[in-house]
């Protein structure tokens, strides 16, 4: 059974900083691994997807990696503002189109 | 375009009462997922539909929780009878054909049971 880790579980940053969001998955075969963003009350928002094949993905201020062999994934957030609040969630997709999320990363950019 | 819609947004109800929740894909969208998320919790799929057809069942609580998605549209989860542990937010969320890795979330609905 995947199982997918996240870490920190919270992290708080000032306003400026760079962070990197952690995420480890049990099982290699994926097909991809996607990173998304909630907002409270909110639904989930797709920021990147990965394919397996692939070793990263860049959007705006976001950078992604995979390495599937060890079963890590980053998310690198640069340069942050206060408008990067929310809950970042890592998830991977394997057989089925079956997408198994970790519990998230909480994160707090203050001003 | 109209994203998913969900409603109601919030329910509360006292345990063993039933309870319905509405979703309404995106137009055009012909699967659809019901997942159900925990306090601190990632989401967790419940059921998986394509057009009218429910292919992943797998995680759903069949002796309390059912499904349906009539004329492979909108679609309805309910619960009957509701316990304390079902609190939680629902999410629907929906695919296109040509992009099954892009799904799109509703906002959920947020119930509470007591």
């Amino acid at each position: 059974k995947q199982e997918v880790t996240q870490i920190p579980a919270a992290l708080s940053v000032p306003e400026g900083e760079n962070l990197v969001l952690n995420c480890s998955f049990t099982d290699s075969a994926i097909y991809n691994l996607q990173w998304f963003r909630q907002d409270p009350g909110k639904g989930l928002t797709s920021l990147l997807l990965i394919q397996s094949s692939q070793r990263e993905q860049t959007s705006g201020r976001l950078n992604a990696s995979l390495d599937k062999s060890s079963g890590r994934s980053t998310l690198y957030i640069a340069a942050s503002q206060p408008g990067d609040s929310a809950t970042y969630l890592c998830a991977v997709w394997s057989s089925n189109y079956k997408l198994t999320f970790g519990k998230g990363t909480l994160l707090t950019v203050n001003p | 375009e109209a994203g998913v819609v969900q409603s109601p947004r919030y329910k509360i109800i006292e345990k063993k009462q039933p309870v319905a929740f509405w979703c309404n894909p995106i137009s055009g969208h012909n699967t659809l997922y019901w997942y159900r998320q925990n306090l601190g919790q990632g989401p967790e799929l419940l059921i998986r539909y394509e057009n009218e057809e429910a292919v992943d069942d797998s995680q759903l609580p069949k002796d309390r929780f059912s499904a349906e998605r009539l004329k492979g549209v909108d679609s309805t989860l309910k619960i009957q009878p509701a316990e304390l542990g079902d609190s939680a937010v629902y999410l629907c969320a929906s695919s296109s054909r040509g992009d099954q890795e892009t799904q799109y979330f509703g906002p959920g609905t947020r119930l509470l049971v007591l």
